[in-house]
Order: structure tokens, then C-alpha cells, then sequence
């Protein structure tokens, strides 16, 4: 099946500070997704982009399809950004494959 | 629209007990996912229904998980003799009828002891 993974692991940032998360996959794929899990585990979706570039207030996300990754952006990060950030990948059937994670500290 | 609801959020268990998670979905989705996340890592597919049937089982669901989803509603996840490996948080999602973007419910955190 596709893998998924995700760089950096870990990422300490300081308040203010910008940021690009990266998600390469090993095929190809029918949908890309990126997910927030904040400290008491709540998933929330980010963004659903399969293929080009989104924006969404501070973060946007881009999506090269023909060369298997994804980046995320964040700008201006705030401590509230905190948390882990999952992309996972859908190759056109009923499961979703989720990356390990990059766990992101933003501090004060 | 409340989105996706789990219940219950909590459960301590001893090993060989029998425990039920429920997950209501967001009202006019088909889609039900069932997913488990340990310690450190993403969340992994255990299973998919769309409507009432359950059309996907990952090999992770041993014998002693059984899902459901009674009529296309909500969806049941009984674990059966749980063992202390079963400890983990357990996830349920939905998505619409074209099994797009995936919502996730606030989990179920199940601890065997």
C-alpha cells in the first residue's frame, strides 16, 4: 500500500516565526488531506488538496501531485498552533493513510 | 450540524473485559471510518462502512473487534476480552457521498489495565 511520510518529526518554533511541513507519498493519489490534532486529540481538517495550492487566514497548502508531496505552510505562527499536524493520502479506495505526525511547540 | 460525536470519551477497563465505543456520524453522511491512534503515532484504518454495510476491514481487527452500524446510523466498536494492547485512542470519521474530507469525532481513549 502507499506510504506516507512526514518531515520534520519535531519542529520548536518561536512565536512570529514561519514554518513548511512536507509530505511525501509513494504513489499516486486521489486525495491528500491535512489534519491539526491539538493537545486533547481533536482532529480538525485543514485542508482537502489533492493537487494545487489553498490558503486558509495564516496557513495555505500546496500540492504537487506528479512528484508525490505536499507542503504545508504556516506564517506568523501562534502558540495556538501548537499540536501535531498529520497529512494522509487516498489512493481511490475506503482507506485514508495517515503520516506519523510532525509535532509542532510554538513558544511565547 | 454538530458534527461527529463518540461516546463514551473515556474508559478504564480490566483485561478480559468486553467494552463498546458508539460514534454518531454528521447527519447526511454514508461514510463511517473506524481508526485507532497509539502513543506517538498517526491514526491507522481499522474499518469502513458505507450506509449499513461494512465494506472494509483492516487486518488489525482481530476477532475479538466487531463493528456496526445498525440502519446507516451510528456505528458500534465492541472489543471483546480486551487485552492491555488494545489500550489506545479510537478514532471514528465521516465523511459525505462523494467519501471526500474526512471530520473526525473527539475520540474515545480506552485504557485495559
Amino acid at each position: 500500500g502507499i506510504q506516507v511520510e512526514q518531515s520534520p518529526p519535531d519542529l520548536i518554533l518561536q512565536e512570529g516565526a514561519n514554518s513548511t511541513l512536507r509530505c511525501n507519498f509513494s504513489d499516486s493519489v486521489n486525495n491528500l488531506q491535512w489534519f491539526h490534532q491539538n493537545p486533547w486529540g481533536q482532529l480538525i481538517n485543514l485542508f482537502y488538496i489533492p493537487s494545487g495550492t489553498k490558503q486558509n487566514g495564516r496557513l495555505s497548502a500546496t500540492t504537487v501531485a506528479t512528484e508525490r508531496y505536499s507542503l504545508l505552510y504556516i506564517s506568523s505562527s501562534q502558540t495556538t498552533d501548537s499540536g501535531v499536524y498529520f497529512c494522509a493520502a487516498n489512493t481511490g479506495g475506503f482507506k485514508t493513510i495517515f503520516g506519523a505526525g510532525t509535532r509542532l511547540f510554538v513558544k511565547a | 450540524d454538530t458534527g461527529v460525536s463518540q461516546d463514551p470519551r473515556h474508559k478504564i477497563t480490566k483485561r478480559g473485559q468486553n467494552v463498546t465505543f458508539r460514534c454518531d456520524p454528521i447527519s447526511e453522511h454514508n461514510r463511517l471510518y473506524w481508526y485507532r491512534q497509539t502513543l506517538g503515532q498517526g491514526p491507522e484504518f481499522l474499518t469502513y462502512f458505507q450506509n449499513e454495510a461494512q465494506l472494509e476491514k483492516s487486518r488489525l481487527l482481530s476477532d475479538r473487534f466487531s463493528a456496526e452500524r445498525p440502519k446507516g446510523s451510528f456505528s458500534t466498536l465492541e472489543i471483546q476480552r480486551t487485552e492491555q494492547g488494545d489500550s489506545a485512542m479510537y478514532l471514528c470519521a465521516s465523511s459525505g457521498q462523494r467519501g471526500e474530507k474526512l471530520f473526525f469525532g473527539s475520540g474515545t481513549q480506552l485504557s485495559v489495565l
